[in-house]
């Protein structure tokens, strides 16, 4: 089957820092990955589609300044969020495609900033 | 705007019962549909993917898809407490003016009684 590592799965960061949250596949390769943040008790919204060796596509009312994204191999994007504010605590997962699996789920980065 | 739509729950049924969970979607061009099981603060794992009309059976879980009708089920026979979760639906179809073709509904919250 196809895996997603993400990590860090639990990060506590100051408000202004930034955090960079890193999502490999493992055994397949994802020319794209997907970015998604969930809050509590809320569905998965997607943030931003992730492309190897191009710009990202961010999601209305994504702010593509504080959450950089950066895919620069075929098994590797990485999410940073800028100068974090305690709102953007949240469950941030990370997802790719790989036929015929579907979409695979990295296991997740709960970040709280404080 | 893609919607798919999910009863948010919770469903409650009794240990050894079947769940019946269900699902609409409005974009007609829609390929290929999942259902995602997600245990609170976890990731999404994959069910089942179902790409044709009728039904596709999986140990205990059936998932059923009804184009026509824009209708995607899953049915877990036997329930266990162990299967009280969130049960999000995903449906892929053509890339729209923003990238985006994949897209979860809002996830119904499931609750096996012992």
């Amino acid at each position: 089957g196809a895996v997603v590592s993400q990590h860090p799965s639990r990060v506590i960061c100051k408000s202004g820092t930034s955090v960079k949250i890193e999502c490999r596949s493992l055994d397949f390769q994802a020319t794209t990955m997907f970015w998604y943040r969930q809050f509590p008790k809320q569905s998965l919204m997607l943030m931003a589609t992730s492309n190897e060796g191009s710009k990202a596509t961010y999601e209305q009312g994504v702010e593509k300044d504080k959450f950089l994204i950066n895919h620069a191999s075929l098994t590797l994007s990485t999410l940073t969020v800028t100068s974090a504010h305690p709102e953007d605590s949240s469950f941030y997962i990370c997802s790719a495609r790989n036929r015929p699996y579907g979409y695979t789920f990295g296991s997740g980065t709960r970040l709280t900033v404080v | 705007q893609k919607e798919v739509e999910q009863n948010s729950g919770p469903l409650s049924v009794p240990e050894g019962a079947i769940a019946s969970l269900n699902c609409t979607y409005s974009d007609r061009g829609s390929q290929s549909f999942f259902w995602y099981r997600q245990y609170s603060g976890k990731s999404p794992e994959l069910i089942m993917s179902i790409y044709s009309n009728g039904d596709k059976e999986d140990g205990r879980f059936t998932a059923q898809l009804n184009k026509a009708s824009q209708y995607v089920s899953l049915l877990i026979r036997d329930s266990q407490p162990s299967d009280s979760a969130t049960y999000l639906c995903a449906v892929e179809g053509v890339r729209d003016n923003y990238g985006q073709n994949f897209v979860f509904g809002p996830g119904t919250r499931l609750s096996v009684l012992p």
